[in-house]
């Protein structure tokens, strides 16, 4: 069965720490990881992976995936309030005619001023 | 472009009454999405769709039924819901995932059911 494992489930960190979120996954047939942020309601987009070892970066947040050992991290440095929020992880799988996307059950990250 | 938005907001319903979501994108999008979620448990596939006049069931179909006769609107019915329906209900679209996978998110319907 086609699986998305976050970790961890929720985080609490200071204002300026680093934090890492993981997620591993198992799934039959890979075609693409994602992330998404989700604040109070729609997830938006951060970003897609496909390749191993190719760190993709956007202001302070980045991420990179293995797909030997089969996980993605998502770095944020510097963190700021505004970036509470809960962080998905997705995997899309399967073949161009069927393939579906799985997601994870998100990591809560909330940051103190 | 309004992207992808959801009709309605907010709903309250009885057990045992009906009511249809309505999901519209004006992104020109093949794939559409019915998603369900739910505290601590992620989103959850209903059902999607590949193309207009197509429907496919995900992960958690039952109770639910869906309809794609346009394009750019994706229908998501309950016809006799039940309290284990109370949830936040998501549309999402994306190309051909096989051109990329990233999905546009309507911003929710919150239904709770009696």
């Amino acid at each position: 069965e086609d699986k998305v494992v976050q970790s961890p489930l929720s985080l609490v960190v200071h204002e300026g720490d680093t934090v890492t979120l993981n997620c591993s996954y198992e799934v039959t047939n890979f075609r693409s990881l994602l992330w998404y942020k989700q604040e109070k309601k729609a997830p938006t987009f951060l970003f897609m992976l496909t390749s191993s070892g190719i760190e993709k970066k956007s202001g302070r947040l980045s991420s990179i995936l293995d797909k030997k050992e089969l996980f993605s991290i998502l770095n944020i440095t510097a963190t700021q309030t505004g970036d509470s929020a809960v962080y998905l992880c997705a995997v899309e799988a399967g073949y161009s005619s069927a393939s579906k996307i799985i997601f994870g059950s998100g990591t809560r990250l909330s940051i103190r001023p | 472009n309004a992207g992808v938005t959801q009709t309605p907001k907010f709903r309250v319903l009885k057990t045992g009454q009906s009511m249809t979501l309505l999901c519209a994108q004006d992104m020109n999008h093949e794939y559409m999405y019915w998603y369900r979620q739910d505290p601590g448990m992620g989103l959850r596939l209903i059902h999607y769709s590949v193309g207009e006049g197509t429907t496919a069931k995900g992960e958690v179909p039952d109770g639910y039924n869906v309809s794609r006769l346009k394009k750019q609107n994706f229908l998501l019915g309950l016809e006799s819901a039940a309290p284990s329906q109370t949830s936040v209900y998501f549309c999402a679209s994306s190309r051909d995932p096989g051109q990329g996978a990233e999905q546009y998110f309507g911003p929710g319907t919150r239904l709770t059911v009696t």
